[in-house]
């Protein structure tokens, strides 16, 4: 109930493609659904976020689609670029934050 | 403006010893959290704090404790450091509603 699986756990994109990761989660009553982006050694940042009322939310190059009824929500990136190179984690909140495991994504130039 | 302050970065302990890995936060919010990251599991949920004075267990609490004397601090105490603590420790602070600000994390050993 309280899990969130994330996927793919490593992702290798070219330099322009769009990135894609998925998750899916069980607690229909999660409302707060984020994305972090992690550098190494540092920890994580928040990225992009959504709630459940909304399908689809874009920040520049990212986005955020949101399926209510398949219990999925997904990252998008356009354009990638080398310095997205990172591990970005879902994550699905009621009262507190449960992370997915996280995608390696590598941008090769 | 600092954030969220992690100290010590890196540590070594042998089995049994005891440590406290420190956080401070200089945002004035009134939630903060300990997360441990292993490779390939994401990030789990330690223990958390609502308010000074507050704290609760989060998905894996079995072998730490924590405190919170004050908004800034929340310091994370292992009383017997086993292997299977070792591990990368982020602490995190948020406002109410607010998105989690992490600290750069403390790498701990137990061998």
């Amino acid at each position: 109930q309280q899990q969130v699986k994330q996927s793919p756990q490593s992702l290798i994109v070219q330099k322009g493609g769009i990135s894609i990761i998925n998750c899916a989660y069980e607690n229909t009553a999660f409302d707060y659904f984020p994305w972090y982006q992690q550098f190494p050694g540092k920890g994580p940042a928040l990225l992009i976020a959504i709630r459940p009322d909304v399908s689809e939310k874009k920040e520049g190059r990212f986005t955020i689609s949101f399926n209510k009824s398949a219990k999925q929500f997904s990252l998008h990136i356009m354009d990638s670029q080398p310095g997205d190179s990172a591990t970005y984690f879902c994550a699905a909140s009621v009262n507190k934050l449960i992370f997915g495991t996280g995608t390696r994504l590598q941008v090769f130039p | 403006n600092a954030g969220v302050t992690q100290t010590p970065k890196f540590r070594i302990l042998k089995i049994g010893q005891s440590m406290t890995l420190q956080c401070t936060q200089d945002m004035n919010h009134n939630y903060m959290y300990w997360y441990r990251q292993d490779p390939g599991m994401g990030l789990k949920l330690i223990y958390y704090s609502v308010g000074a004075g507050i704290t609760d267990k989060g998905e894996v609490p079995n072998g730490y404790n924590v405190s919170r004397s004050t908004t800034e601090d929340f310091p994370l105490r292992l009383e017997l450091a086993a292997p299977s603590q070792t591990s990368v420790y982020f602490c995190a602070s948020s406002s109410t509603g607010g998105p989690l600000h992490f600290g750069n994390g403390t790498r701990l050993t137990v061998t």
